[in-house]
């Protein structure tokens, strides 16, 4: 059974960038999608995009320029880097697994770690 | 960006009730629709993928239809632990987006 699981740092300053690992266990990390998703206190989920091999990614072109993620197959992790932070960021962050076979549903998130930005 | 909007916003009924959510796109996503359903404080929980085909597991009181810019999620007959949040979402055309949630409620 395949789990997924976030971590880093539940605090980072204004202007300084934000590090998340994913770690997953229970399957390979090779032909799926692997997506960062999050959701500001009380509000809905945005999609902030996805890494499917070491150079294919996509990202949300309201983060692009800020956002860079990338995997790292034989650790069965992957990892989102968001630079320049602002308030705005202040979210929980989820990592899923998106399968194309099921259009490209997330099928298994992890649980959640939540950020705060804050100085 | 396809929008994807959802309603109602939120929707109180009771346990047996027949319950309906709707979500339209602002452009066609074909059957690129996802259904979510969130309990607080949980990460979200695939439902139905497809428009219409039930994950695995899920119990077949929900059901979901629809295809182009109209799809429905519906709950068939009501329990209590389906007390949550759902999101819609199109996974047609990056950035996959979502609707903005419909609060189920348990009368």
């Amino acid at each position: 059974q395949v789990q997924l699981q976030e971590s880093g740092p539940g605090l980072v300053k204004p202007s300084e960038t934000l590090s998340l690992t994913c770690t997953v266990s229970g399957d390979p990390i090779t032909s799926y999608y692997w997506s960062w998703i999050r959701q500001p206190p009380g509000k809905g989920l945005e999609w902030i995009g996805y890494i499917y091999d070491s150079r294919s990614t996509k990202y949300n072109p309201s983060l692009e320029g800020r956002v860079t993620m990338s995997k790292d197959a034989y650790k069965k992790q992957f990892y989102l880097k968001l630079t320049s932070v602002t308030a705005a960021d202040t979210a929980t962050y989820y990592c899923a697994r998106e399968v194309e076979r099921l259009f490209h549903g997330m099928d298994v998130w992890g649980q959640g770690i939540s950020v705060t930005v804050s100085s | 960006d396809i929008q994807m909007t959802q309603s109602p916003s939120s929707v109180s009924a009771s346990v047996g009730d027949r319950v309906t959510i709707t979500c339209r796109a602002s452009q066609p996503v074909m059957n690129y629709l996802n259904w979510f359903q969130q309990r607080p404080g949980k990460a979200p929980k695939l439902l139905i993928y497809g428009a219409s085909i039930l994950q695995s597991g899920v119990p077949s009181r929900f059901a979901g239809n629809g295809s182009g810019t109209d799809f429905t999620l519906t709950i068939m007959s009501l329990q209590r632990e389906d007390s949550a949040i759902y999101y819609c979402q199109q996974s047609s055309s990056p950035p996959l987006t979502f609707g903005g949630g419909t609060r189920v409620e348990i009368k």
